[in-house]
C-alpha cells in the first residue's frame, strides 16, 4: 500500500533563514504527481508547489523549491528567505488517478 | 472564478444525530473529494465522486456516506453520530480529462463537533 511519510512533526526557523522539509513516499506506480499544501492557521489549504513524476526537473516556485529524488522515493520541500507567513502545516501529498494519500504534516514556526 | 465552498462552517450536533454537510466545487470541475482532519489521525480521505458515482473511498465506516448531484455539488452525511467524529471535514475539487494535473483545491471546512 501506498504511504507517505514525513519524519518531523515540528520544526522552527529563523526568518530570512532557509529551511528544507523532509518527505518520503512508497509506492510501485509509474504515473503520479507530488505536491506540498500548505495549511495556514486559518485552516484553508492551498497548493504550494507541484511534481510531476516522470519530470526529472525539480519544480520551482518563486521561494520554493523541491529536491525530488524518484528512485529514493524522497520529495523534500526548501523554503528560502522564510518569511512570518509561511508559519503553518505542511502537507506532502501523492496523488494518482486513483489515490490521495497525505502525509502527517510538518508544523513550522517562522520565528522573528 | 468562485472556490470552493463549503457548508455550513461550524456546527455542533449530539451523539446519535446526524448531520449534512454540503460542497459546492469550483466551475467546471467534476471531481469532489472529502476529507477528515483530525488532530490525532491526520488527514484521512473519505471518498471521491465523479459525475455522481463514487469512484474511490477510503477506510471509514457506512456511517459517512456521500452522494454527488450533476451539476458535481457534493454531499456527505454522517449517520449516528459519536465522539469520535468531531474533526474538520474538508472537499476539494479537481479538474479531470485531458486537464488533469493531479492538483486539489480545497475549501475551508467545515467544523463538527459532537457533543
Amino acid at each position: 500500500a501506498q504511504t507517505v511519510t514525513q519524519s518531523q512533526p515540528e520544526m522552527s526557523v529563523q526568518e530570512a533563514e532557509t529551511v528544507t522539509l523532509s518527505c518520503t513516499y512508497d509506492t510501485s506506480e509509474n504515473n503520479y504527481y507530488l505536491f506540498w499544501y500548505k495549511q495556514p492557521p486559518s485552516r484553508q489549504m492551498i497548493l504550494v508547489i507541484r511534481q510531476e513524476a516522470y519530470k526529472q526537473q525539480n519544480a520551482t516556485e518563486n521561494r520554493f523549491s523541491v529536491n525530488f529524488q524518484k528512485a529514493a522515493k524522497s520529495f523534500s520541500l526548501k523554503i528560502s528567505d522564510s518569511q512570518l507567513g509561511d508559519t503553518a502545516m505542511y502537507f506532502c501529498a501523492f496523488i494518482s488517478y486513483d489515490k490521495v494519500i497525505f502525509g502527517p504534516g510538518t508544523s513550522l514556526s517562522v520565528i522573528p | 472564478k468562485a472556490g470552493v465552498t463549503q457548508t455550513p462552517r461550524y456546527l455542533i450536533k449530539t451523539r446519535g444525530q446526524q448531520v449534512t454537510l454540503s460542497c459546492s466545487p469550483i466551475s467546471g470541475h467534476r471531481s469532489v473529494s472529502w476529507y477528515q482532519q483530525t488532530p490525532g489521525q491526520g488527514l484521512q480521505f473519505l471518498f471521491e465522486y465523479f459525475s455522481e458515482t463514487q469512484r474511490n473511498k477510503g477506510n471509514f465506516p457506512g456511517r459517512f456516506s456521500g452522494r454527488q448531484f450533476s451539476n458535481s455539488r457534493s454531499e456527505m452525511n454522517v449517520s449516528t453520530l459519536e465522539l469520535g467524529d468531531s474533526a474538520l471535514y474538508l472537499c476539494a475539487s479537481s479538474l479531470e480529462g485531458t486537464g488533469w494535473t493531479g492538483e486539489l483545491f480545497f475549501g475551508e471546512g467545515s467544523r463538527l463537533t459532537v457533543l
